[in-house]
């Protein structure tokens, strides 16, 4: 079974200064990862994702996330953030392999709330 | 395009009431996800449907009915609502499964009193 683990749950930031929400994640199998952020009261929106190649991915907004498979993580990184970065960050990953139908099933970290401080 | 829309935006149930919350989706999608979204645990699966006709159980769906009927719809049912089922419940789509990216619905905010 797949699980994915944020560090953080919450992480208060000044504008301007760079940021790291960390994912962690297990599976006995290979996975595809993906980074989701939800402003408040929307649904979720893609930021970025892994499927293949780069272990760097750059996603809109400026940010970036990179997948390191020996420490199974693939954490989300920004230069420097603006008051609008302020949202939940959510890190999921799906299998590559497909169980009756189950593949592509995304299986969510508990989400990072990012804070965002003139 | 709409993309995905759901119906209704917020409701309040008594206990033991039913309803059905309808995800709507016009990109011809042939994956669509129920999720609930309840503080500090992240998105969890209800149910799940890789085509039309076909649904499957995702990781908590006990209390919860589906249906796909037709392509571009996707129902929850809650038979007898508990306070335990108030939750934010998305709906998401996606073209088929594996590395396509999921298009979420504004969600439903759902109270159980």
């Amino acid at each position: 079974a797949q699980s994915v683990t944020q560090l953080d749950s919450q992480v208060p930031v000044f504008e301007e200064a760079p940021v790291e929400l960390r994912c962690n994640y297990s599976s006995s199998v290979s996975v595809y990862l993906f980074w989701y952020v939800q402003y408040p009261n929307q649904g979720l929106q893609l930021l970025l994702k892994y499927l293949s190649g780069s272990t760097l991915v750059k996603g809109i907004n400026g940010f970036e996330a990179e997948f390191n498979k020996s420490q199974t993580s693939f954490h989300l990184r920004k230069p420097s953030v603006h008051i609008s970065d302020t949202a939940e960050y959510f890190c999921a990953v799906s299998d590559q392999v497909n169980y009756g139908g189950s593949q592509g099933n995304l299986i969510f970290g508990k989400g990072t709330k990012l804070s965002v401080k003139p | 395009n709409a993309g995905v829309t759901q119906t209704p935006k917020f409701r309040v149930l008594k206990t033991g009431q039913s309803m059905t919350l309808l995800c709507a989706q016009d990109m011809n999608h042939e994956y669509m996800y129920w999720y609930r979204q309840d503080p500090g645990m992240g998105l969890r699966l209800i149910h799940y449907s890789v085509g039309e006709g076909t649904t499957a159980k995702g990781e908590v769906p006990d209390g919860y009915n589906v249906s796909r009927l037709k392509k571009q719809n996707f129902l929850l049912g809650l038979e007898s609502a508990a306070p335990s089922q108030t939750s934010v419940y998305f709906c998401a789509s996606t073209l088929e499964g594996s590395s396509k990216t999921q298009y979420f619905g504004p969600g439903t905010r759902l109270l159980v009193l």
